[in-house]
Formats: C-alpha cells, sequence, structure tokens
C-alpha cells in the first residue's frame, strides 16, 4: 500500500533549528511536496523536490532522497510565526498526491 | 485576486439534509480536488476532476458526488448528510501533474 510516516509533534525553541522528517512509500513517484498549514487556516505551498538533492528558499530547506524513500524539511532561525503544522505529500505513479497526517511544531520562546 | 472561493465557510447541518459545498477558481486550472481533513488523519481525497466534464472517486467518496459542468465550478454534494461527515472540507486546484496546489479557505461543517 501507499503510505506517508511523519512525527505527529515536535517542539523547539525560538531562533533554533529544527529538521522535520518524512518517509514514504508509494506506487511509482513523482516528486515530494511540502505545506505549512497554521491553525484554522488552508495549506500553503512550501517546497517541491523530484530530484536528490537539498534545496534552499529563505529559511526553509528541503531534502530527497529517492533511493531511501525519504526527505525531510528544515527551518532555521525559528520564529514563532512558524508555529504551525507540516504536511509531506507524495506524488505518485497517476500524479495523486498521498499525503501524511502532518508534523505540528511548536515553538517555545 | 485570483484563487480558490469556497462557500459557506461554516455551517451546521442536520442529519439527513441535504448540502451543497460550493467551489469557483479564475485560475484556470484544469484539475481540481475535494478533501475532507480530520485530526490526525490528514487531508483524505474525496473526489477530483482532471478536467472539464470528468470526475474521479477519491480515497473517501462515498456519501459524496461531485460535478464539473466547467473548468470553474468544482461543487461538492452530501445527498444525506450524517454526523460522520462533520470535517472540515478543503477545495483545491492545480496546474499541471506537478504543479503545486492551491487550496479554498475552507468550509466547516457540522453534522447534528
Amino acid at each position: 500500500g501507499q503510505n506517508i510516516d511523519q512525527p505527529t509533534e515536535m517542539t523547539a525553541t525560538e531562533g533554533a533549528i529544527v529538521q522535520i522528517n518524512c518517509t514514504y512509500q508509494t506506487s511509482g513517484f513523482n516528486g515530494l511536496f511540502w505545506y505549512q498549514q497554521h491553525a484554522g487556516e488552508a495549506p500553503t505551498f512550501l517546497s517541491y523536490n523530484v530530484l536528490d538533492g537539498l534545496e534552499e528558499k529563505g529559511r526553509f530547506s528541503s531534502f530527497l532522497s529517492r533511493s531511501k524513500g525519504y526527505s525531510y524539511l528544515l527551518l532555521k532561525e525559528l520564529q514563532m510565526k512558524d508555529s504551525a503544522s507540516y504536511l509531506c505529500a507524495a506524488l505518485d505513479s497517476n500524479y495523486q498526491l498521498i499525503w501524511g497526517a502532518g508534523t505540528k511544531l511548536i515553538i517555545k520562546p | 485576486i485570483a484563487g480558490i472561493t469556497q462557500a459557506p465557510t461554516s455551517q451546521i447541518l442536520a442529519a439527513g439534509r441535504r448540502m451543497t459545498l460550493r467551489c469557483t477558481q479564475d485560475m484556470r486550472h484544469n484539475a481540481m480536488y475535494w478533501y475532507r481533513q480530520d485530526l490526525g488523519l490528514g487531508l483524505r481525497l474525496i473526489h477530483y476532476s482532471n478536467t472539464a466534464g470528468t470526475t474521479g472517486k477519491g480515497e473517501v467518496p462515498d456519501g459524496y458526488s461531485v460535478s464539473r459542468a466547467n473548468t470553474d465550478d468544482f461543487p461538492l454534494t452530501l445527498a444525506s448528510a450524517v454526523p460522520s461527515q462533520t470535517s472540515v472540507y478543503f477545495c483545491a486546484s492545480r496546474t499541471g501533474d506537478t504543479g503545486e496546489l492551491f487550496f479554498g479557505e475552507g468550509s466547516r461543517l457540522t453534522v447534528l
């Protein structure tokens, strides 16, 4: 079956760095998305990786290893506004998105 | 402002009633989706449409129906609502197979 695993909740300190991991098993693979979702709001796009390696975008970076079925989202210089859920989603062979349940990130002062 | 509009944003509904959630996009995206989001379960696909005139079933289609008469509109209908359909519903669209999803603001539905 198809499956996405990510931690349910993580806690980090303002100003620090946090890495949110995601492992996936899908029928075929056409890329990996990360979305951010603040409480009570819609998800918003953060990144898309289809090739192995690290993609950096400001304070946020996303890494993909296709051979390991693994991705992570790295958040640097954490701010209180980064408190949100982070959703990992893999694109399968039919270009359908398979979603993880999300990781709730709590930032403490 | 270009994007996706959902209506209503919130609704309380008696069990057994019929309800249609509206979704309109002005980005001319071919593909549109309806998801429900429940605590601890993440986003689950209800129905999708790859282009106007076609629809498909997602992971949890039972009790729901959709139509796609044109590119812009993708309404979701609950023919006879049940309490287990209490959820937050998100409509989304994307431009191509690997394009990012754009989400509407969500419709919070409570079925009593």
